[in-house]
């Protein structure tokens, strides 16, 4: 059975700083990696999309970074911003007929960038 | 393109009721998959359909089931609603359960059962 794990929980930074969430996963047999972020009350954005033959994904100021023999993967975020608070999700999609269409989730980090 | 549309997007039921969510998909996407968010156990899984067929069933009792429609728009149902069914329940849809394929979300469904 897969287990996600993030960490840190939460995070406090000031603007401006750079930061790293991670993620472990317990089966390596895994599809894809999203990363994904949620703000309070509302439904997930897709970040970025890792497939299991790829190290890393970029877009803007994340970049996301995947080794699937560890069962890790962190996420960038370069020069915060307050704009970036918000809880950060990693989802795992595995192989196997039965994991159709499922994701298995982390718990997230909460993710406060202060001024 | 719209993007995933969910209705309601808040209930309030009482005990023992039961309560139809719906999902549309982004246009072109086949694959819709259903999640529950709750504080206490996070995102889980529960049911994934595909051209009208569940092709996958997370663990949840059978109160609750789903079913979609030829147009790829999906439903899912909760009878005898109990308070822990309180949630938000979220839909994703996606072009194909592929390794290229990335899930896209609904806003959720917020459910208080009172």
């Amino acid at each position: 059975k897969q287990e996600v794990t993030q960490i840190p929980a939460a995070l406090s930074v000031p603007e401006g700083e750079n930061l790293v969430l991670n993620c472990s996963f317990t089966d390596s047999a895994i599809y894809n990696l999203q990363w994904f972020r949620q703000d309070p009350g509302k439904g997930l954005t897709s970040l970025l999309l890792i497939q299991s033959s790829q190290r890393e994904q970029t877009s803007g100021r994340l970049n996301a970074s995947l080794d699937k023999s560890s069962g890790r993967s962190t996420l960038y975020i370069a020069a915060s911003q307050p704009g970036d608070s918000a809880t950060y999700l990693c989802a795992v999609g595995n192989a196997g007929g039965t994991s159709y269409g499922k994701l298995t989730f982390g718990q997230g980090t909460i993710l406060t960038v202060h001024p | 393109k719209a993007g995933v549309t969910q209705t309601p997007r808040y209930l309030i039921k009482t005990r023992g009721q039961q309560v139809t969510l719906s999902c549309s998909p982004i246009s072109g996407h086949r694959s819709v998959s259903w999640y529950q968010q709750t504080p206490g156990q996070g995102l889980q899984f529960l049911f994934e359909y595909f051209s009208e067929t569940q092709r996958n069933k997370g663990n949840f009792p059978g109160r609750f089931s789903g079913r979609q429609f030829s147009n790829s728009r999906s439903e899912m149902n909760v009878s005898t609603l109990e308070l822990g069914d309180s949630a938000l329940y979220l839909c994703a849809s996606s072009l194909d359960r592929l390794v290229t394929d990335t899930q896209y979300f609904g806003p959720g469904t917020r459910l208080t059962v009172l």
